[in-house]
């Protein structure tokens, strides 16, 4: 049982946009920050953005990340083939001691 | 260029042990916390354990808590994962991953991750 709760899956057309959520808790999300992980197929996860909104150098713009309250949101837009990966959720919880991934969404591009 | 390498997984029959190591290089490796992460096969990720820079700290996952026992030697930039009576369900690709500071908490991210290794445990 994961302690961040992800969408299965999403889908969309190239070029379109698509939204994936993680909501937590009041223990993890809500007094911690989040960061998103993009899994291509047989590869490590490779970190997307960090504390809730911030990318690392070399992760293009057409990712973002938001957070409100005890739920976060990861934006990809311009959607490419590509982008077809499986995308954690991660936070600190600060009640279990323990760091905390969603369950994963894999994203189809149509 | 920084650069994790996992080694020492193999299969290992249930109640037996095995010991992982990580591997650091391009950074300074007593800067940052380090964590081991794993993926049984088809499925998500789980975080195992966490150290700090100084093994000041530790957590585990409760999963683990008492059989498995994170360590690091700075002075070999090397990261472990002593893992005892080992279970089936503990099946999966283990990843060690670098924390963005010495600690790890509320603002933990990881980055860069190895290729990890894999484990199996059966009889």
């Amino acid at each position: 049982q994961s302690v961040l709760t992800q969408p299965p899956s999403v889908s969309a057309a190239p070029g379109q946009k698509v939204t994936i959520s993680c909501s937590g808790s009041s223990s993890n999300i809500g007094n911690n920050y989040v960061s998103w992980y993009q899994q291509l197929p047989g590869t490590a996860p490779k970190l997307l953005i960090y504390e809730n909104n911030k990318r690392p150098s070399g992760i293009p713009d057409r990712f973002s990340g938001s957070k409100s309250g005890t739920s976060a949101t990861l934006g990809i837009s311009g959607l490419q083939t590509g982008d077809e990966a499986d995308y954690y959720c991660g936070t600190w919880d600060s009640s279990l001691s323990v760091f905390g991934f969603g369950g994963g969404t894999k994203l189809t591009v149509l | 260029e920084v650069q994790l390498v996992e080694s020492g997984g193999g299969v290992v029959q249930p109640g037996r042990s095995l010991r992982l190591s990580c591997a650091a290089s391009g950074f300074i490796f007593d800067d940052n916390a380090m964590h081991w992460v794993r993926q049984a096969p088809g499925k998500g990720l789980e975080w195992v354990s966490g150290i700090t820079w100084n093994s000041g700290r530790i957590a585990y996952a409760d999963s683990v808590k008492g059989r498995f026992t994170i360590s690091r030697d700075n002075a070999k930039n090397s990261l472990y994962l002593q893992m005892n009576s080992l279970r089936p369900e503990d099946t999966a690709l283990y990843y060690c991953a670098k924390d963005m500071r010495p600690w790890f908490g509320e603002l933990s991210r990881f980055d860069p991750w190895g290729q990890g290794t894999l484990v199996t445990v059966s009889s």
